[in-house]
């Protein structure tokens, strides 16, 4: 399996632009997550995604941030406007479940986001 | 929500040396993970291990959920070994993980 797929993997934009990120999860996994890391704040959960549906996006930092999953194998992160402190690395993740027992997730590469 | 703590925060040791880290979490849990964050930043799993003891290679994980924490330990260290340790739990028994700070470990040649 080729892992959990990310791009791009560098973006540099400037404040106020849209800035659009790309995940496709391991085939047949249920779940999917979008994770910020900072120096700051550490590894944090944005969102997460169960057989496309939004579970829980409690970890949006605001309204600027929205995700979707329009199918099994896709999932977007998108940034409207862009502000130099959602510089980071975003992570994406994949993980199945098997009636009620869950297993772990796998990361994807990241992509290191800078708002200039 | 679930607190989860790592010691030591840093860690320099010389190759060949061995290590043991520790993560402790402050509420039962179903699932834990350990991960290797390497210098060009990939997070890459190394246990999923909610109880007992596991082995791969030169590395090895043990959780005693009763007590509520996990340790790593790393044998006969490599200079490839070094980067940034997390353990992860999830919180509220979901699927949603909470991150330690992570031990950044050094290992010299």
């Amino acid at each position: 399996d080729a892992g959990v797929i990310q791009s791009p993997r560098h973006e540099v934009t400037e404040m106020g632009q849209e800035v659009t990120l790309r995940c496709k999860p391991i085939s047949g996994h249920d779940y999917l997550f979008w994770y910020r890391q900072t120096m700051m704040r550490g590894l944090e959960l944005l969102i997460y995604f169960n057989n496309n549906v939004p579970i829980d996006d409690s970890g949006m930092p605001e309204d600027r941030f929205s995700a979707k999953m329009p199918n099994a194998s896709f999932s977007t992160l998108k940034i409207q406007p862009s502000e130099p402190r959602d510089s980071a690395v975003y992570f994406c993740a994949s993980s199945m479940t098997s009636g009620r027992l869950s297993y772990e997730q796998y990361f994807g590469p990241g992509t290191r986001l800078t708002v200039t | 929500g679930i607190q989860v703590e790592q010691s030591p925060p840093d860690l320099i040791l010389q190759e060949g040396a061995n290590s043991t880290l520790r993560c402790n979490f402050s509420d039962s849990v179903n699932n834990l993970q350990w991960f290797h964050q390497n210098p060009w930043g990939q997070l890459i799993n190394l246990f999923y291990i909610p109880s007992g003891t596991k082995q791969n290679g030169r590395l090895s994980a043990t959780t005693v959920a009763t007590e509520r924490y996990s340790l790593l330990y790393i044998s006969s260290s490599q200079t490839t070994d070094s980067g940034v340790y997390f353990c992860a739990v999830p919180r509220d028994g979901a699927q949603k993980l909470v991150f330690g700070q992570g031990t950044r470990l050094t290992i010299n040649p």
